[in-house]
């Protein structure tokens, strides 16, 4: 079945700094890769989502890069904020769209420090 | 987007019991997922829940132990079954509103704790 690796497990970070998430998957047949965010005792939430026929997506701090030969995906936070702090999540759709389920990553914590 | 909710939010079981969840959403969606998330960790797919058949079940979940059921489009319950102390997780439901999209939207997650 379909393996998704996150690292790292933790990141702390200065607020304003950048951070860095990455994500590699197995399946050659996943095209879809969400991120979520979600914040302690919260639900998952969806911050931004690529698919495999796009190297590269942003929106406003946020942005996802995709290399497909490579099976690796990663998440990109610019200017952080101490509201930034929450535990991220990235996926991939094993077996591509039909089956619809996601695998997870084992998800990082991120901690912005004011 | 989709607006998903749960009940009971949390709940406290004795060993032995039984406890569903339902899994409400606003929306007519294409898929329902069921997830498990134990303390610290990750999100693991417990199944897919199928209108009007059988739910499709991830390796090591088994339908006698967490049976299912999707009775419509927007409606699904999760049954955890003579529940053990290791069962104490979050129960998080999941919908997926069109076949184009893989987007999923999730529910707020319903809290047991096994005694």
């Amino acid at each position: 079945g379909e393996n998704v690796e996150q690292h790292p497990s933790t990141l702390s970070v200065q607020e304003g700094d950048s951070a860095v998430i990455k994500c590699t998957y197995s399946d050659s047949a996943s095209n879809y890769f969400p991120w979520y965010k979600q914040e302690l005792g919260k639900r998952p939430q969806l911050i931004i989502d690529i698919r495999s026929n796009v190297g590269e997506k942003k929106d406003q701090r946020i942005a996802v890069t995709l290399n497909k030969t490579a099976k690796h995906f990663s998440l990109h936070i610019t200017e952080t904020q101490p509201e930034d702090s929450a535990v991220y999540f990235c996926a991939s759709n094993a077996g591509g769209t039909s089956y619809g389920k996601l695998t997870f990553g084992q998800g990082t914590i991120l901690t912005v420090h004011p | 987007s989709a607006v998903i909710s749960q009940k009971p939010s949390r709940d406290i079981c004795q060993r032995g019991t039984s406890l569903t969840i339902q899994c409400q959403v606003d929306s007519q969606v294409t898929m329902m997922f069921w997830y498990r998330q134990q303390p610290g960790q990750s999100l693991t797919l417990i199944a897919t829940a199928n209108q009007g058949s059988e739910a499709t079940y991830e390796s090591g979940f088994v339908i006698d132990k967490f049976p299912i059921s999707r009775p419509n489009l927007t409606f699904s319950t999760l049954t955890v079954s003579n529940m053990s102390p290791e069962d104490s997780s979050i129960y998080l439901c999941s919908g997926r509103l069109a076949v184009s999209t893989d987007t999923q939207y999730f529910g707020p997650g319903t809290r047991l704790t096994v005694l």
